[in-house]
């Protein structure tokens, strides 16, 4: 089945530093990908979304482009901020799905230092 | 203001009482979801609703109950509740459905201890 692989946290980095969160995948169809964010004590909201090979989401400083050919779509960001600080999730929805549902992987936190 | 709104935020009840937790949304989306969270699992789906009268289970659906009479509410009710169904719940809605969107509009969360 269709499933979301990202990197385990927590992260922690200084202020200004830059950031790269993995995310790689497996879908039977042709997938849109998707980066979430959780501040703390809020819902999820979509952050970037790529729908197809070679697109690059971005948004807030932050970038991912979707690569088919590694299945992967990671995030990244130059330089972070303390209110970068939250909960990442990776997330497809995959076309070819009987389902109409989006897989999550499991979340990385960053935590970032003044 | 669009929004996804859930109702309680918080709770806290004992084994075995029945409780529903609301959830409404403004933007007249076909599709909606709840989901769970726990630690070191990420987000997984309980049930979700492709329309008015229509739902079906998601990863987890064990212990939950869910009831879509109106497009806009899409209650989950668990009849019995038991202390491992202590989580943080998100419902969410989408604009499309069947299409491959995946732009959820999450609710703030409910949190619920089940002692």
């Amino acid at each position: 089945g269709d499933s979301v692989t990202q990197m385990e946290g927590p992260v922690t980095l200084s202020e200004e530093a830059c950031l790269t969160i993995n995310c790689t995948y497996t879908a039977t169809g042709y997938p849109s990908l998707f980066w979430y964010v959780q501040y703390p004590g809020e819902g999820l909201q979509l952050l970037l979304k790529a729908t197809k090979a070679d697109d690059k989401g971005s948004n807030k400083g932050f970038e991912a482009t979707y690569r088919k050919e590694t299945t992967s779509f990671h995030l990244e960001k130059g330089s972070v901020q303390v209110s970068d600080s939250a909960v990442y999730f990776c997330a497809l929805s995959d076309r070819g799905s009987s389902a109409s549902k989006i897989i999550f992987g499991s979340g990385t936190r960053l935590s970032i230092r003044p | 203001e669009a929004q996804v709104t859930q109702n309680p935020r918080y709770l806290i009840t004992v084994t075995g009482k029945k409780l529903t937790v609301t959830c409404s949304q403004n933007m007249n989306h076909e599709y909606m979801s709840w989901y769970r969270q726990d630690p070191g699992l990420g987000l997984r789906q309980i049930y979700y609703s492709m329309n008015v009268e229509v739902t079906d289970k998601g990863d987890v659906p064990e212990g939950y109950k869910v009831s879509r009479k109106e497009k806009r509410n899409f209650p989950l009710i668990l009849e019995s509740p038991s202390p491992n169904q202590t989580s943080l719940y998100f419902c969410a809605s989408s604009l499309i459905t069947g299409a491959n969107t995946g732009e959820l509009f999450f609710g703030e969360g409910s949190r619920l201890t089940v002692l």
